[in-house]
């Protein structure tokens, strides 16, 4: 079963706006990460942030954590076309990482 | 190398074949994940290597998939007697250290796994 849902599903903006993704997940964490796919293929590592951390900046990418509601947020600002992919937050799980569903994000010219 | 490289890239099948997907890592990442993801859906975990030992086989969904490792290095995912509902994307990654320590992976781009 997944750790992670994230919401929305599908996400459509123009270039220049900001997109938020929110991620929920069931239990405990040492670390939230955030990854993103393009076309259905591999995933790239965007971030990571852990559990003692409440937010975290790279580049464009802003990332929150709420660890009592056991959620975290994914900004990117002034967003681009080529940030169009999937983006899916991951949480460890003992040896392993567990995906969220996933938001899919589609920014028009 | 310089990533971690699957082949083949995509796989046509007919139902009942077996099928073998290959894994390199990236060259002294000990530790190596296989996950599954259909079509429009998220990735779900199959099965995690530190070394050449399956610490969590957990994901396998079923005895007609086994994986291997050997060399602390190349990784075989196996389905045998494939079905279709085994179609999908089996992509695979590498982290420099596993388990509890383990920060993030490295992904291949995946073979598409299509059973007719």
């Amino acid at each position: 079963s997944q750790q992670g849902e994230e919401d929305p599903q599908a996400l459509s903006i123009q270039e220049g706006e900001n997109a938020t993704m929110n991620c929920s997940y069931k239990t405990s964490i040492n670390n939230l990460q955030w990854y993103r796919q393009n076309s259905g293929r591999g995933l790239v590592h965007l971030i990571l942030i852990r559990s003692n951390e409440r937010e975290k900046h790279s580049g464009r990418l802003r990332v929150t954590l709420d660890t009592s509601k056991k959620s975290s947020s994914l900004l990117i600002t002034a967003s681009r076309a080529a940030d169009t992919a999937s983006y899916f937050c991951a949480t460890d799980n003992t040896d392993k990482l567990i995906f969220g569903t996933g938001t899919r994000l589609q920014v028009f010219p | 190398g310089a990533g971690v490289s699957q082949s083949p890239s995509n796989k046509v099948t007919e139902k009942g074949k077996d099928v073998e997907l290959r894994c390199d890592p990236i060259s002294g990442h000990t530790a190596l994940y296989w996950y599954r993801q259909s079509l429009g859906q998220g990735l779900e975990f199959l099965i995690y290597f530190q070394g050449n030992s399956a610490p969590d086989k957990s994901g396998l969904p079923s005895d007609r998939f086994s994986a291997e490792r050997t060399g602390g290095s190349v990784s075989t995912l196996t389905i045998q007697r494939t079905q279709q509902e085994d179609s999908a994307v089996y992509l695979c990654a590498s982290s420099g250290v596993g388990g509890a320590l383990m920060k993030k992976l490295f992904f291949g781009s995946g073979t598409q796994l299509s059973v007719l």
